[in-house]
């Protein structure tokens, strides 16, 4: 159980398109969601956490406009960079959480988008 | 939530017992250690979370010392399979809460053959 799928695993688009990333949780309820980005040889960095059915809650230094995300069901959440430049070219991942005991984190396994 | 601290990397051999070390010397009494691992490419996975007490479930083993200042993760045989970048997180857990994991540099394991 706790299966979260994203998809496309990989995605390359030309720069100043829009690129949608959609993330499900298969085989669970997820009250959140979380989104983080990953770019080479360094750590996971969390931009923006979900609720069904509310507005994300950004981190600080993440542009709200560039990444849009929608958390419109409890079990997808989609991810939006809008007019993608190079420097967004990354590891994005998201991950559920059921919202239970001990909330563990259960991550997708994550889209690799190249801006040419 | 808590800092902590690990090696950059560390080796093993196949079939051997690893231990990946973690501290977090300032972890507050509601705090749980979690550990992730993350191969290459692929999303984190989680392992197991613990608050005091040793864990263990079918992928490793949990031992937190007393003071809970440190804890060890153990992979009792490991395979090539495991060497991956492993990250010990430090957080609350509450029922209905859905705090964020802040994820640091971890250590590579590399399992050698």
């Amino acid at each position: 159980g706790a299966v979260v799928s994203q998809h496309p695993s990989w995605v390359i688009c030309k720069s100043g398109t829009s690129v949608k990333i959609e993330c499900r949780s298969l085989d669970f309820q997820a009250t959140t969601m979380f989104w983080y980005r990953q770019f080479p040889k360094q750590s996971l960095m969390l931009m923006a956490t979900s609720n069904e059915g509310s507005k994300a809650t950004y981190e600080q230094g993440v542009e709200k406009d560039k990444f849009l995300i929608n958390h419109a069901s409890l079990t997808l959440s989609t991810l939006t960079v809008t007019s993608a430049h190079p420097e967004d070219s990354s590891f994005y991942i998201c991950s559920a959480s059921a919202g239970r005991t001990y909330n563990e984190q259960f991550f997708g396994p994550g889209t690799r988008l190249t801006v040419l | 939530d808590a800092k902590t601290t690990q090696p950059p990397s560390m080796d093993c051999a196949e079939g051997r017992a690893a231990n990946l070390p973690c501290n977090h010397s300032t972890i507050s009494g509601n705090e749980y250690v979690y550990w992730y691992r993350q191969i290459h490419s692929q999303g984190p996975q989680y392992i197991i979370h613990g608050l005091k007490n040793n864990e263990t479930n079918e992928m490793a083993s949990l031992i937190i010392t007393e003071d809970r200042k440190s804890s060890t993760l153990i992979l009792p045989h490991a395979t090539l399979r495991d060497t991956a970048v492993y990250y010990c997180i430090v957080r609350v857990a509450n029922r209905g809460s859905n705090y964020k994991l802040t994820f640091g540099k971890g250590t590579l394991l590399t399992v050698n053959p």
